[in-house]
């Protein structure tokens, strides 16, 4: 079965600084498809970043960028110069041959002032 | 573009009847996915549809059952309620309908049964 693994129901950062969110998953596929997703409260869930597994090159969105270890099934989310409207939960999810995404349990991103 | 609308955005219901949810995806995008999002089971996979037909379909009993229109419009259908069956539901909507796309999220619709 293919599991997403998001180890760090809660995380804290000061504005400003750098956070890095962790993911792993686990899958038998070889062409497959990573997001990061930001679900602030009680509003829309929104893609922060996406990675395609066949690229070797990490993806970057202005302050968010991941690092992508394929052979560890891993997949973390860097967030810098983090922002107070940063704060949200954010998901990790994995996408391949079908359109059905596998959800990690998603870490709540606090930013102290 | 107008992004994914999805009606009602709440709703109520009692245990035993029946509740339609609807989900306009973004103009031109031919797939729409449902999920059911829970405290306790997290973010879990409907069904998806694309082009009127249903193409994948999650874990869930038959009474969670979905259409779509020929103008990419879904509805899903949730029958004889149960108390369980209050969650955030969510609708994505995809544009060509490929495995590579990105899936773009309404805002849900929250359902309580009581």
């Amino acid at each position: 079965a293919q599991t997403v693994t998001q180890s760090q129901p809660e995380m804290s950062v000061q504005e400003a600084e750098t956070v890095t969110l962790s993911c792993t998953y686990d899958t038998s596929e070889s062409d497959y498809y990573l997001f990061w997703y930001k679900q602030p409260p009680s509003r829309q869930m929104i893609l922060v970043i996406r990675q395609e597994a066949y690229k070797q090159q990490n993806a970057t969105e202005n302050r968010f960028s991941v690092n992508f270890q394929k052979a560890a099934k891993s997949f973390s989310l860097k967030i810098s110069d983090s922002q107070l409207g940063d704060a949200a939960m954010y998901f990790c999810a994995k996408g391949g041959a079908t359109n059905k995404l596998i959800f990690g349990t998603g870490t709540l991103l606090a930013v102290q002032p | 573009k107008a992004g994914v609308t999805q009606t009602p955005r709440y709703l109520i219901k009692t245990r035993g009847q029946q509740v339609t949810l609807s989900c306009s995806p973004i103009s031109g995008h031919r797939s729409v996915s449902w999920y059911q999002q829970t405290p306790g089971q997290g973010l879990q996979f409907l069904f998806e549809y694309f082009s009127e037909t249903q193409r994948n379909k999650g874990n869930f009993p038959g009474r969670f059952s979905g259409r779509q229109f020929s103008n990419s419009r879904s509805e899903m259908n949730v029958s004889t309620l149960e108390l369980g069956d209050s969650a955030l539901y969510l609708c994505a909507s995809l544009a060509g309908g490929a495995s590579t796309d990105t899936q773009y999220f309404g805002p849900g619709t929250r359902l309580t049964v009581l």
